[in-house]
Protein backbone atom coordinates (compact mmCIF):
# COMPACT_ATOMS: atom_id res chain seq x y z
CA UNK A 1 0.00 0.00 0.00
CA UNK A 2 0.99 3.64 -0.68
CA UNK A 3 1.24 6.39 1.81
CA UNK A 4 1.72 10.00 1.88
CA UNK A 5 2.98 11.59 5.14
CA UNK A 6 2.19 16.23 5.30
CA UNK A 7 3.10 16.15 8.77
CA UNK A 8 2.86 20.25 8.76
CA UNK A 9 -1.08 21.17 9.05
CA UNK A 10 -0.57 25.22 8.28
CA UNK A 11 3.08 27.27 7.98
CA UNK A 12 2.18 30.88 8.33
CA UNK A 13 5.37 33.04 7.14
CA UNK A 14 6.02 36.27 6.44
CA UNK A 15 6.77 37.83 2.75
CA UNK A 16 10.23 37.06 1.87
CA UNK A 17 10.88 34.36 4.43
CA UNK A 18 11.48 30.54 2.90
CA UNK A 19 9.05 27.63 3.96
CA UNK A 20 10.26 24.23 3.15
CA UNK A 21 7.02 22.01 2.77
CA UNK A 22 8.02 18.57 4.18
CA UNK A 23 6.70 15.13 2.48
CA UNK A 24 7.42 11.29 3.47
CA UNK A 25 6.07 8.60 1.04
CA UNK A 26 6.05 4.64 1.79
CA UNK A 27 6.14 2.42 -0.98
CA UNK A 28 6.78 -0.82 -2.04
CA UNK A 29 7.14 -0.27 -5.55
CA UNK A 30 10.54 -0.12 -7.26
CA UNK A 31 9.28 2.64 -9.81
CA UNK A 32 7.25 5.36 -8.87
CA UNK A 33 6.39 9.10 -9.43
CA UNK A 34 6.43 11.77 -6.35
CA UNK A 35 4.20 14.97 -7.70
CA UNK A 36 3.23 18.33 -5.68
CA UNK A 37 0.40 20.22 -6.71
CA UNK A 38 -0.74 23.68 -5.42
CA UNK A 39 -4.52 24.58 -4.45
CA UNK A 40 -5.17 28.06 -4.50
CA UNK A 41 -8.40 29.69 -2.49
CA UNK A 42 -9.68 28.96 -6.00
CA UNK A 43 -9.82 24.92 -5.68
CA UNK A 44 -8.02 24.27 -8.70
CA UNK A 45 -4.91 21.73 -8.60
CA UNK A 46 -1.90 23.06 -10.40
CA UNK A 47 0.44 20.72 -11.30
CA UNK A 48 3.92 21.96 -10.13
CA UNK A 49 6.74 19.07 -10.60
CA UNK A 50 6.72 15.10 -11.46
CA UNK A 51 9.83 12.89 -10.55
CA UNK A 52 10.68 9.51 -11.09
CA UNK A 53 12.32 6.99 -8.68
CA UNK A 54 15.26 6.89 -10.80
CA UNK A 55 16.02 10.71 -10.25
CA UNK A 56 17.25 12.12 -7.52
CA UNK A 57 18.53 15.29 -8.65
CA UNK A 58 17.35 18.13 -7.23
CA UNK A 59 15.10 20.14 -8.69
CA UNK A 60 15.27 24.26 -9.05
CA UNK A 61 12.54 26.42 -10.89
CA UNK A 62 12.15 29.81 -10.00
CA UNK A 63 11.96 30.55 -6.36
CA UNK A 64 10.42 26.55 -6.06
CA UNK A 65 12.55 23.92 -5.37
CA UNK A 66 12.62 20.31 -4.38
CA UNK A 67 14.92 17.96 -2.59
CA UNK A 68 14.40 13.96 -3.51
CA UNK A 69 15.95 11.72 -0.98
CA UNK A 70 15.44 8.13 -1.36
CA UNK A 71 16.81 7.05 1.93
CA UNK A 72 14.77 8.98 3.89
CA UNK A 73 11.44 8.33 1.64
CA UNK A 74 11.20 12.05 1.81
CA UNK A 75 10.22 14.91 -1.39
CA UNK A 76 10.51 18.35 0.23
CA UNK A 77 9.68 21.16 -1.37
CA UNK A 78 10.63 24.74 -0.60
CA UNK A 79 9.69 28.31 -1.99
CA UNK A 80 12.29 31.12 -1.86
CA UNK A 81 11.26 34.31 -0.74
CA UNK A 82 7.98 33.83 -0.62
CA UNK A 83 5.25 35.74 -2.23
CA UNK A 84 1.17 36.51 -0.88
CA UNK A 85 0.50 34.76 -4.09
CA UNK A 86 1.91 31.90 -2.57
CA UNK A 87 -0.97 31.20 -0.47
CA UNK A 88 -2.27 28.15 -1.02
CA UNK A 89 -2.66 24.41 0.18
CA UNK A 90 -0.07 22.43 -1.03
CA UNK A 91 -0.58 18.65 -2.16
CA UNK A 92 2.09 15.63 -2.12
CA UNK A 93 1.10 12.55 -3.83
CA UNK A 94 2.97 9.08 -5.42
CA UNK A 95 1.90 6.89 -7.84
CA UNK A 96 3.27 3.71 -8.68
CA UNK A 97 3.36 4.09 -12.59
CA UNK A 98 0.98 1.36 -13.43
CA UNK A 99 -2.61 3.03 -13.55
CA UNK A 100 -1.89 6.90 -12.88
CA UNK A 101 -3.42 6.70 -9.46
CA UNK A 102 -2.33 9.20 -7.00
CA UNK A 103 -2.31 8.94 -3.19
CA UNK A 104 -2.17 12.06 -1.73
CA UNK A 105 -1.06 13.43 1.58
CA UNK A 106 -3.47 15.52 4.01
CA UNK A 107 -1.75 18.85 2.19
CA UNK A 108 0.16 21.84 3.91
CA UNK A 109 -2.01 25.02 4.40
CA UNK A 110 0.56 27.90 3.28
CA UNK A 111 -0.06 31.41 4.43
CA UNK A 112 2.22 34.27 3.40
CA UNK A 113 1.28 37.44 5.15
CA UNK A 114 2.56 40.70 3.71
CA UNK B 1 0.22 21.04 -19.06
CA UNK B 2 -3.16 19.58 -19.97
CA UNK B 3 -6.12 21.91 -20.41
CA UNK B 4 -9.40 20.21 -18.35
CA UNK B 5 -12.78 21.88 -17.91
CA UNK B 6 -15.33 21.32 -15.62
CA UNK B 7 -19.12 22.35 -15.80
CA UNK B 8 -20.94 23.80 -14.22
CA UNK B 9 -18.29 25.02 -11.62
CA UNK B 10 -21.20 26.03 -9.01
CA UNK B 11 -24.32 23.88 -8.75
CA UNK B 12 -27.34 24.30 -5.79
CA UNK B 13 -30.28 21.97 -6.26
CA UNK B 14 -33.09 21.02 -4.32
CA UNK B 15 -32.91 17.61 -2.37
CA UNK B 16 -33.82 14.36 -3.86
CA UNK B 17 -33.22 15.92 -7.58
CA UNK B 18 -29.80 14.43 -10.02
CA UNK B 19 -26.95 16.69 -10.75
CA UNK B 20 -24.63 15.75 -13.82
CA UNK B 21 -21.19 17.28 -13.72
CA UNK B 22 -19.01 17.40 -17.09
CA UNK B 23 -15.02 17.00 -16.99
CA UNK B 24 -13.76 17.48 -20.60
CA UNK B 25 -9.80 17.42 -21.69
CA UNK B 26 -9.57 20.04 -24.10
CA UNK B 27 -6.25 19.25 -25.91
CA UNK B 28 -4.81 15.34 -24.98
CA UNK B 29 -6.93 12.52 -25.00
CA UNK B 30 -7.19 11.07 -21.98
CA UNK B 31 -7.34 7.18 -21.55
CA UNK B 32 -7.94 7.35 -18.09
CA UNK B 33 -10.30 9.75 -15.74
CA UNK B 34 -10.52 10.76 -11.79
CA UNK B 35 -13.45 11.80 -9.86
CA UNK B 36 -12.60 13.07 -6.73
CA UNK B 37 -14.81 14.75 -3.82
CA UNK B 38 -13.05 17.46 -0.76
CA UNK B 39 -14.41 18.56 1.87
CA UNK B 40 -13.63 21.79 3.61
CA UNK B 41 -9.60 21.50 4.36
CA UNK B 42 -9.13 18.16 3.78
CA UNK B 43 -7.28 15.79 1.34
CA UNK B 44 -9.02 14.56 -1.79
CA UNK B 45 -10.73 11.33 -1.82
CA UNK B 46 -10.56 9.31 -5.19
CA UNK B 47 -14.42 8.24 -5.63
CA UNK B 48 -13.60 6.29 -8.91
CA UNK B 49 -11.61 5.67 -12.00
CA UNK B 50 -12.78 5.72 -15.35
CA UNK B 51 -11.33 3.90 -19.17
CA UNK B 52 -12.69 4.88 -22.07
CA UNK B 53 -15.25 2.42 -23.11
CA UNK B 54 -14.96 0.41 -19.67
CA UNK B 55 -17.16 0.90 -16.53
CA UNK B 56 -15.68 2.39 -14.26
CA UNK B 57 -13.94 1.04 -11.02
CA UNK B 58 -15.33 2.90 -7.99
CA UNK B 59 -13.25 3.22 -4.55
CA UNK B 60 -14.48 1.16 -1.27
CA UNK B 61 -17.30 2.77 0.36
CA UNK B 62 -18.67 4.87 -2.98
CA UNK B 63 -22.16 3.94 -4.04
CA UNK B 64 -22.25 2.94 -7.41
CA UNK B 65 -26.00 3.95 -7.80
CA UNK B 66 -25.46 7.05 -5.84
CA UNK B 67 -23.19 8.11 -8.13
CA UNK B 68 -22.77 7.16 -11.82
CA UNK B 69 -19.67 7.57 -14.08
CA UNK B 70 -19.85 7.76 -17.59
CA UNK B 71 -16.59 7.97 -19.91
CA UNK B 72 -18.11 7.63 -23.10
CA UNK B 73 -14.67 9.45 -25.00
CA UNK B 74 -11.65 10.34 -24.58
CA UNK B 75 -12.56 13.55 -23.73
CA UNK B 76 -15.49 13.32 -22.22
CA UNK B 77 -16.60 12.10 -18.32
CA UNK B 78 -19.73 12.95 -16.24
CA UNK B 79 -20.32 12.05 -13.03
CA UNK B 80 -24.15 11.79 -11.75
CA UNK B 81 -24.80 12.29 -8.63
CA UNK B 82 -28.20 10.98 -7.99
CA UNK B 83 -31.57 11.87 -5.89
CA UNK B 84 -28.61 14.42 -3.80
CA UNK B 85 -29.11 14.90 -0.48
CA UNK B 86 -28.00 17.73 1.90
CA UNK B 87 -24.70 14.96 2.63
CA UNK B 88 -23.46 15.25 -0.64
CA UNK B 89 -22.74 18.89 -0.88
CA UNK B 90 -19.09 18.84 -1.74
CA UNK B 91 -16.60 20.14 -3.93
CA UNK B 92 -16.06 17.55 -6.65
CA UNK B 93 -13.07 17.55 -9.15
CA UNK B 94 -12.00 15.26 -11.98
CA UNK B 95 -8.53 14.16 -12.92
CA UNK B 96 -7.23 13.72 -16.41
CA UNK B 97 -4.48 10.98 -16.96
CA UNK B 98 -2.71 9.25 -20.50
CA UNK B 99 -2.01 10.53 -24.18
CA UNK B 100 1.48 9.83 -23.32
CA UNK B 101 1.69 11.71 -20.22
CA UNK B 102 2.74 10.56 -16.54
CA UNK B 103 0.76 13.23 -15.33
CA UNK B 104 -2.46 13.52 -13.49
CA UNK B 105 -4.36 16.78 -14.39
CA UNK B 106 -6.77 18.64 -12.72
CA UNK B 107 -10.14 20.01 -13.74
CA UNK B 108 -10.74 23.77 -11.54
CA UNK B 109 -13.82 21.60 -9.64
CA UNK B 110 -17.78 21.89 -9.29
CA UNK B 111 -18.90 22.81 -6.21
CA UNK B 112 -22.15 21.46 -5.52
CA UNK B 113 -24.62 22.43 -2.73
CA UNK B 114 -27.94 20.44 -1.82
CA UNK B 115 -30.85 22.14 0.19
Amino acid sequence: AQKVTQAQTEISVVEKEDVTLDCVYETRDTTYYLFWYKQPPSGELVFLIRRNSFDEQNEISGRYSWNFQKSTSSFNFTITASQVVDSAVYFCALSDNNDYKLSFGAGTTVTVRA
Amino acid sequence: GAVVSQHPSWVICKSGTSVKIECRSLDFQATTMFWYRQFPKQSLMLMATSNEGSKATYEQGVEKDKFLINHASLTLSTLTVTSAHPEDSSFYICGVAGGGTDTQYFGPGTRLTVL
